[in-house]
């Protein structure tokens, strides 16, 4: 079955700062999210992106389909953005194990 | 528009015994799936169900089965239950030919 790796696993920023988060994954997929699991386990949708760049204020990201990865941009990060981010591929959706973020004042 | 809704929200049971969790999908969206998420994993996909008929299913054995309802409501039943079982079940709904799922709050089962 397909493979979803995601990098890096930890991530400690200050605020203010900006990341990039990556998710490879091993086949051709028609399907590409990526979530936000807040401190309560609720996954909030962040994109749909099975190809392409989209923006949603301080956070963007971009799917190369063709070479099998996508990125997740958070700019001037914040508090707020703590918290884990999962790549997600399939129909049924394949997870990543995550990237466990956490931001300081 | 309604978003997914899980009931309970919290659950304790001991070793053998069954459990039934439910979901009601998004408006407008007639294709449930569920998911185990183990204490720091990614989400497990188990099934998926649409038109009331199993639709895929994930590496997990025949006593984790599901329903879904003409109202596309669904139910994830586990039998004999293990202390392994203990995790975070999520319920996520679409619409056929839009993959994009959305998930509800979660259902918190522990097993002693």
């Amino acid at each position: 079955g397909i493979q979803v790796e995601q990098s890096p696993p930890d991530l400690i920023l200050q605020e203010g700062a900006n990341s990039t988060l990556r998710c490879n994954f091993s086949d051709s997929v028609n399907n590409l999210q990526w979530f936000h699991q807040n401190p309560w386990g609720q996954l909030i949708n962040l994109f749909y992106i099975p190809s392409g760049t989209k923006q949603n204020g301080r956070l963007s990201a971009t799917t190369v389909a063709t070479e099998r990865y996508s990125l997740l941009y958070i700019s001037s990060s914040q508090t707020t953005d703590s918290g884990v981010y999962f790549c997600a591929v399939g129909g049924k959706l394949i997870f990543g194990q995550g990237t466990e973020l956490s931001v300081k004042p | 528009e309604t978003g997914v809704t899980q009931s309970p929200t919290h659950l304790i049971k001991t070793r053998g015994q069954q459990v039934t969790l439910r979901c009601s999908s998004q408006s407008g969206h007639n294709t449930v799936s569920w998911y185990q998420q183990a204490l720091g994993q990614g989400p497990q996909f188990i099934f998926q169900y649409y038109r009331e008929e199993e639709n895929g299913r994930g590496n997990f054995p025949p006593r984790f089965s599901g329903l879904q309802f003409p109202n596309y409501s669904s139910e994830l039943n586990v039998n004999a239950l293990e202390l392994d079982d203990s995790a975070l079940y999520l319920c996520a709904s679409s619409h056929t030919g839009v993959n994009e799922q959305f998930f509800g709050p979660g259902t918190r089962l522990t097993v002693l």
